[in-house]
């Protein structure tokens, strides 16, 4: 079955913790995406990979780093430096070389900071 | 870079009748328009999407148009039903790019029973 996971659904963290949320894809997909969705507003890019050891920072990066070691993980730490971090995380991915591939999306992570 | 603008943010209709949402893009080098439907507490899917080199593309309920000149696209779905209510979202994309998509800010469509 394939597609793309995410892990945990919900995560709570107390402010001045790390956390690190979890992206797998078995659609042996080459680009991965994260972003950010807040109520009442769309999806912003925090950071995007084309391709494994090799990633680019988003609209809103500050705050956030990731790592893309293999090809189906692309994990993203929220760290204590993002000053307001409650939000829904997306998790994405695309086969890269198409000019109109379709980027598919995982079912979010919900991060709240007690 | 691409600013994407969706109107309206929420949109309540009355099942049977027809939705119409609307978007405007910036840059005059996005050539692919799609369209994502996201239910609550889920990510994202698409559900349709046009290119620049045509006007119009439909799929069973559901149509796109797309007017270059303007820089504007819309969403039109029609004999709504209850499932329909969600979140749709708008993007615009210019081919080769690798960030890809630039979405707009989310249309919350009720279809009321």
């Amino acid at each position: 079955d394939g597609g793309i996971t995410q892990s945990p659904k919900y995560l709570f963290r107390k402010e001045g913790q790390n956390v690190t949320l979890s992206c797998e894809q078995n659609l042996n997909h080459d680009a991965m995406y994260w972003y950010r969705q807040d109520p009442g507003q769309g999806l912003r890019l925090i950071y995007y990979s084309q391709i494994v050891n090799d990633f680019q920072k988003g609209d809103i990066a500050e705050g956030y780093s990731v790592s893309r070691e293999k090809k189906e993980s692309f994990p993203l730490t929220v760290t204590s430096a993002q000053k307001n971090p409650t939000a829904f995380y997306l998790c994405a991915s695309r086969l890269a070389g198409g000019e109109y591939n379709e980027q598919f999306f995982g079912p979010g992570t919900r991060l709240t900071v007690l | 870079g691409e600013n994407v603008e969706q109107h309206p943010s929420t949109l309540s209709v009355q099942e049977g009748d027809s939705a119409v949402i609307k978007c405007t893009y910036s840059d005059s080098a996005s050539n692919y328009f799609p369209w994502y439907k996201q239910e609550l507490g889920k990510g994202p899917q698409l559900i349709i999407d046009i290119r620049s080199n045509v006007g119009e593309k439909k799929d069973q309920r559901i149509a796109v148009t797309l007017n270059k000149t303007a820089k504007h696209f819309s969403l039109h779905i029609t004999e709504t039903q209850p499932e329909d209510s969600a979140v749709y979202f708008c993007a615009a994309s210019r081919v080769g790019s690798a960030r890809q998509l630039t979405f707009g800010s989310g249309t919350q469509l009720t279809v009321l029973p």
